[in-house]
């Protein structure tokens, strides 16, 4: 297994260009997230989604755009890129479930990140 | 917002010394696990813990969730320089993982 795949793993954008960061897991997981890392402030929480079909916000949403339409792939896209969105991206996955329907403590498996920077 | 202090945010020890890492909350998480980040890679799972008072051992590390599930610590005994990293709590509530600021540590051969 793969694990979580992340691509590219380093991208530079000019302000107001977009741009489309992915995420691809094999584990079949139901839960993916996308957080960014700027130094000092840890991991925050921009999207996720318990699901197929399923997105939701999180700490971050603004200025980033999720859709999930297949189990394994969860992208993230940058509509008009600013400054601001200078950042690591990290991807992760994890089970929201166990057998029997119960909610697990979503213990995330992390891609390997992105590193954008934005002009 | 919820938040998850970690202290402290730097820690450079010489190899063998002693550590403990806090993260603190004013609010109550069903569980709390810790990571642990190497330099240009994703942050790996070390423990989860989930009950009040819990405490839980991985080798020379020693984890504990606080009475009342609002915070927790990590001790290293005799740390040496592969535990070198950035250790990172991450609180749970409901659906979402919240996580702390992180704290650096360096051990020194």
């Amino acid at each position: 297994n793969a694990g979580v795949t992340q691509t590219p793993k380093f991208q530079v954008l000019k302000t107001g260009q977009s741009m489309t960061l992915q995420c691809a897991q094999d584990m079949n997981h139901e839960y993916m997230s996308w957080y960014r890392q700027d130094p000092g402030m840890g991991l925050r929480l921009i999207h996720y989604s318990v699901g197929a079909g399923i997105t939701d916000q999180g700490e971050v949403p603004n200025g980033y755009n999720v859709s999930r339409s297949t189990t394994e792939d969860f992208p993230l896209r940058l509509l008009s890129a600013a400054p601001s969105q200078t950042s690591v991206y990290f991807c992760a996955s994890s089970y929201s479930k166990g057998r029997w329907g119960l909610r697990r403590y979503n213990e995330q498996f992390f891609g390997p990140g992105t590193r954008l920077t934005v002009l | 917002t919820q938040l998850l202090e970690q202290s402290p945010q730097f820690l450079s020890i010489q190899e063998g010394e002693n550590l403990t890492v806090y993260c603190n909350s004013s609010s109550v998480f069903s569980s709390l696990q810790w990571y642990r980040q190497e330099p240009g890679e994703g942050p790996v799972l070390l423990v989860t813990v989930v009950t009040g008072g819990e405490v839980k051992k991985l080798k020379r590390l020693t984890f504990q969730f606080g009475d009342a599930r609002k915070d927790s610590s990590l001790h290293i005994t005799a740390a040496q320089p592969g535990d070198t990293g950035l250790y990172l709590c991450a609180g749970l509530n409901t659906d979402k993982l919240i996580f702390g600021t992180g704290t650096r540590l360096q051990v020194f051969p």
